[in-house]
């Protein structure tokens, strides 16, 4: 099955400053790659996702990347702010189910 | 709309008890999910269903079992409980296979005593 790995577990910033996550997946046949914020005692909740046949894709200051040869993806939040502070976690689907990762705890200092 | 419902929203147990979580969804969404949340680490599959009579084993099947006898309802079902089953239940749904979103509910805390 697919196993999705995610790095960092933990990310401190301060608040003005960019935050980079990064996912690395195993099954070369999954072809959509979601992330999920989760803020504390919330459900998770998407808040950019891309596909296969995509390279890059943006929405306001939040941007996520996929370099399907080597089989990893990124999240950028760029001018992070306060409400930024959560957990992410990202994603990728082969067949009919969505993997994983373990998440990250994202901390936006003030 | 109410989107995915989840009831109870907590729930301690004591050990060898059986429950059923409920999960309803008020989108005409086909397929459905249920995932456990660990502290501190990412949402495991427990079981899933792509349509009315359909279910399907996920990454940690054991200890659960599933129904979907209408599009609406997915209810979990867990017997015997064990301390290792304490954990934040999510139930989703989702369109189709091609339509990635997933809608969570608001989870329920399950405690094993």
């Amino acid at each position: 099955g697919e196993n999705v790995e995610q790095h960092p577990s933990t990310l401190s910033v301060q608040e003005g400053d960019s935050a980079v996550i990064k996912c690395t997946y195993s099954d070369s046949a999954s072809n959509y790659f979601p992330w999920y914020k989760q803020e504390l005692g919330k459900r998770p909740q998407l808040i950019i996702d891309i596909r296969s046949n995509v390279g890059e894709k943006k929405d306001q200051r939040i941007a996520v990347t996929l370099n399907k040869t080597a089989k990893h993806f990124s999240l950028h939040i760029t001018e992070t702010q306060p409400e930024d502070s959560a957990v992410y976690f990202c994603a990728a689907k082969s067949a009919r189910q969505l993997t994983f990762g373990s998440g990250t705890q994202l901390t936006v200092l003030p | 709309n109410a989107g995915v419902t989840q009831t109870p929203k907590f729930r301690i147990l004591k050990i060898g008890q059986s429950m059923t979580l409920q999960c309803a969804q008020d989108m005409n969404h086909n397929y459905m999910y249920w995932y456990r949340q660990d502290p501190g680490m990412g949402l495991k599959l427990i079981y899933y269903s792509v349509g009315a009579g359909i279910t399907d084993k996920g990454e940690v099947p054991n200890g659960y079992n599933v129904s979907r006898s209408t599009t609406e309802d997915f209810p979990l079902r867990l017997e015997l409980a064990a301390p290792s089953q304490t954990s934040v239940y999510f139930c989703a749904s989702s369109f189709g296979p091609n339509t990635g979103e997933l809608f969570f509910g608001e989870g329920s805390r399950l405690t094993v005593l």
